[in-house]
């Protein structure tokens, strides 16, 4: 099965700053790779998807890269703002041909002003 | 537009006894799915729904869980005998179906078990 890691530890970084997380996964790799926004007593949200033949997607202030030698993806929050604090969550294509994805434990994001 | 809703908000309930949880999908949406999230945990993956087939159950933690979509659209989440270490918040989403689709979540039921 599908092996999650994200940063568990919260992530404070400045405003204007960007901040970086990390997903990385084990086992086969995924034909793409989702990453969501999750905010206190709110379900998910989703924000970006990548594929495994795309390298970096954009998307406002926000990119995604997928690296698969590495098994990692890489989400970027450029000149972040207190609003971007919250947790973001890695969530990985689990079987070929199937939508089920396995999700991370996400990392918390603070954003001090 | 109308999002996922779930029903109730929250739930409190004693060991020993039977809960449900309800899903109301998103008009359209074909694939269902229910996950459990424990208190600073990531989100556990319960059952699946697809169209007409046969849903992957391959997540729920005993038989003391079951669910049911009815007519392809509304689902119930059933928890028999709950126990304390059911307590957590149940979040389901759905999507549009096929292959890569975005999951649309809804706010989640959060259950205490006393």
């Amino acid at each position: 099965s599908q092996k999650i890691e994200q940063n568990s530890e919260a992530l404070n970084i400045q405003e204007g700053k960007t901040a970086t997380l990390t997903c990385n996964y084990t086992n086969y790799s995924p034909a793409y790779l989702q990453w969501y926004r999750q905010d206190p007593g709110r379900g998910p949200v989703f924000l970006l998807l990548i594929r495994e033949n795309e390298k970096e997607k954009r998307k406002e202030r926000l990119k995604v890269t997928f690296d698969t030698t590495l098994k990692q993806s890489l989400f970027h929050i450029t000149a972040s703002q207190p609003a971007d604090s919250a947790t973001y969550l890695c969530a990985v294509e689990r079987s070929g041909g199937y939508q089920k994805v396995t999700f991370g434990t996400g990392t918390k994001l603070q954003v001090i002003p | 537009g109308a999002g996922v809703s779930q029903s109730p908000s929250n739930k409190v309930t004693e060991k020993g006894k039977d809960v449900e949880l309800r899903c109301d999908p998103i008009s359209g949406h074909t694939a269902l799915y229910w996950y459990r999230q424990s208190l600073g945990q990531g989100l556990e993956f319960l059952i699946y729904f697809q169209g007409n087939s046969a849903p992957d159950k391959s997540g729920l933690p005993s038989d003391r869980f079951s669910a049911e979509r009815t007519g392809g659209s509304v689902s119930t989440l059933t928890i028999q005998r709950t126990q304390q270490e059911d307590s957590a918040v149940y979040l389901c989403a759905s999507s549009l179906g096929g292959q890569v689709q975005t999951q649309y979540f809804g706010p989640g039921t959060r259950l205490l078990v006393l």
